[in-house]
């Protein structure tokens, strides 16, 4: 059975920079299909943020693009988003998924509630 | 890249059929047949009911089925059901490897 598990901080600072980690079981990450980050402010709907392929390659949101980074840890089975410079506006809860074909995200993490807050 | 357009709530009784639009553009929805649609319980992770506009992944009650028409994409849920009480999400393809979801429906069975 697949399962992914984000962690991370739960409290950033504004300005700072936000990092989570997805950790995969159940599943080779090196094996294929693509690792994705999204997220949901909350009572809001869900914002795509990136993804990343098993090659490595990387697709971000255009609106988001400036200030995130995604990256695998293959040894790890493990795959990480950073977003930098972080505001209010970046509160949100935060999912990991595996995704396959065009945009279709069949397994997911529980999420994990990042507060933007001094 | 802008998201897609849904209407903020649907609702039906138990039995009856809904419908749930999600509008884009030839950019995204009316450009490719690479339409999601996922369901959400409160304080859950969303889940995949529908992929590439009419696909139902295993397990998923044939209630739930997919239509795209132009530039708008439907998620009709047939025999509503108590446990369909929901938020519902689309998302599609948007070309250069970007994804767009819609805004959510809410939807209350009465």
């Amino acid at each position: 059975q697949v399962q992914l598990q984000e962690s991370g901080p739960g409290l950033v600072k504004p300005s700072e920079t936000l990092s989570l980690t997805c950790a995969v079981s159940g599943y080779s990450i090196s094996s294929g299909y693509y690792w994705g980050w999204i997220r949901q402010p909350p009572g809001k709907g869900l914002e795509w943020i990136g993804n990343i392929y098993h090659s490595g390659n990387t697709y971000c949101n255009p609106s988001l693009k400036s200030r995130v980074t995604i990256s695998v840890d293959t040894s790890k089975n493990q795959f990480s988003l950073k977003v930098t410079s972080v505001t209010a506006a970046d509160t949100a809860v935060y999912y990991c998924a595996r995704g396959w074909l065009l945009g279709n995200f069949d397994y997911w993490g529980q999420g994990t509630l990042v507060t933007v807050s001094s | 890249q802008s998201a897609l357009t849904q209407p903020p709530s649907a609702s039906g009784s138990p039995g009856q059929s809904v419908t749930i639009s999600c509008t884009g553009t030839s950019s995204d929805v009316g450009g490719y047949n690479y339409v999601s649609w996922y369901q959400q319980h409160p304080g859950k992770a969303p889940k995949l009911i529908i992929y590439e506009v009419t696909k139902r992944p295993s397990g998923v009650p044939d209630r739930f089925s997919g239509s795209k028409s132009g530039n708008t994409a439907s998620l009709t849920v047939s025999g509503l059901q108590a446990e369909d009480e929901a938020d519902y999400y689309c998302s599609s393809y948007a070309g250069s490897n970007t994804l767009s979801f819609g805004g959510g429906t809410k939807l209350t069975v009465l």
